[in-house]
């Protein structure tokens, strides 16, 4: 089972503010990815990176940046967060083989107010 | 049209019974295909992946069928830990390069005694 680690979980945080949400794993795995997830509704790909200095959007649209300047981390930052990104994020990687299996990090619950 | 498509549920099911539901794909150029289980508030983990002839993992059973573009997930004796979301996952092509899974909406299954 992949190490996968996000901070922080849980951010209730004011309209306006930067935040970085931070996401990390030890498993050496290339490929990493954000996901934004409302509560009982589907996951949405929101960035995705197959290794470093590699960065995509996904399919749902976000304000939200990342980077990968190192294998090990994948953070993502809103400049300026709002209402409208409350949400639930996950992070998950994925090592290069045949199957595409996902290992997810256990999120950040954002509250923005 | 979703690209995956599932009953969202609940599947209410007694403690002991069978149950069984379905997942419908769009992209039938898709090779690898899962099952996640989601429990309330936590991340998806990979519950077992679905071979072409099919893949059995204790109680549960997993088929796939590319004629018709589905797969589905059968629990034997269910057990109250059996309740959860279950994610039909498929992995397609994203849009702009690479490989990606897409994820179902889920299947929720409520276990009760």
């Amino acid at each position: 089972e992949a190490d996968i680690y996000q901070t922080p979980r849980y951010l209730v945080i004011g309209t306006g503010k930067k935040i970085t949400l931070e996401c990390s794993q030890t498993m050496g795995h290339d490929k990493m990815y954000w996901y934004q997830q409302d509560p009982g509704m589907e996951l949405h790909l929101i960035h995705y990176s197959y290794g470093v200095n590699s960065t995509e959007k996904g399919d749902l649209s976000s304000e939200s940046t990342v980077s990968r300047i190192r294998t090990e981390h994948f953070p993502l930052t809103l400049e300026s967060a709002r209402p409208s990104h409350t949400s639930q994020y996950l992070c998950a990687t994925s090592p290069w083989g045949l199957e595409d299996t996902q290992y997810f990090g256990p999120g950040t619950r954002l509250t923005v107010l | 049209r979703k690209e995956v498509e599932q009953d969202p549920g609940p599947f209410n099911v007694p403690e002991g019974a069978t149950v069984a539901f379905n997942c419908t794909y769009s992209n039938s150029a898709s090779q690898s295909f899962f099952w996640y289980r989601q429990d309330c508030r936590k991340e998806p983990k990979l519950l077992m992946s679905v071979y072409s002839s099919g893949n059995e993992d204790g109680r549960f059973t997993a088929q796939l069928n590319r004629a018709s573009q589905y797969i589905s997930l059968l629990i034997r004796d269910s057990k109250l830990s059996d309740s959860a979301t279950y994610l039909c996952v498929v992995e397609g092509v994203h849009k702009a390069a690479g490989n990606k899974l897409t994820f179902g909406g889920g299947t929720r299954v409520l276990v009760k005694p």
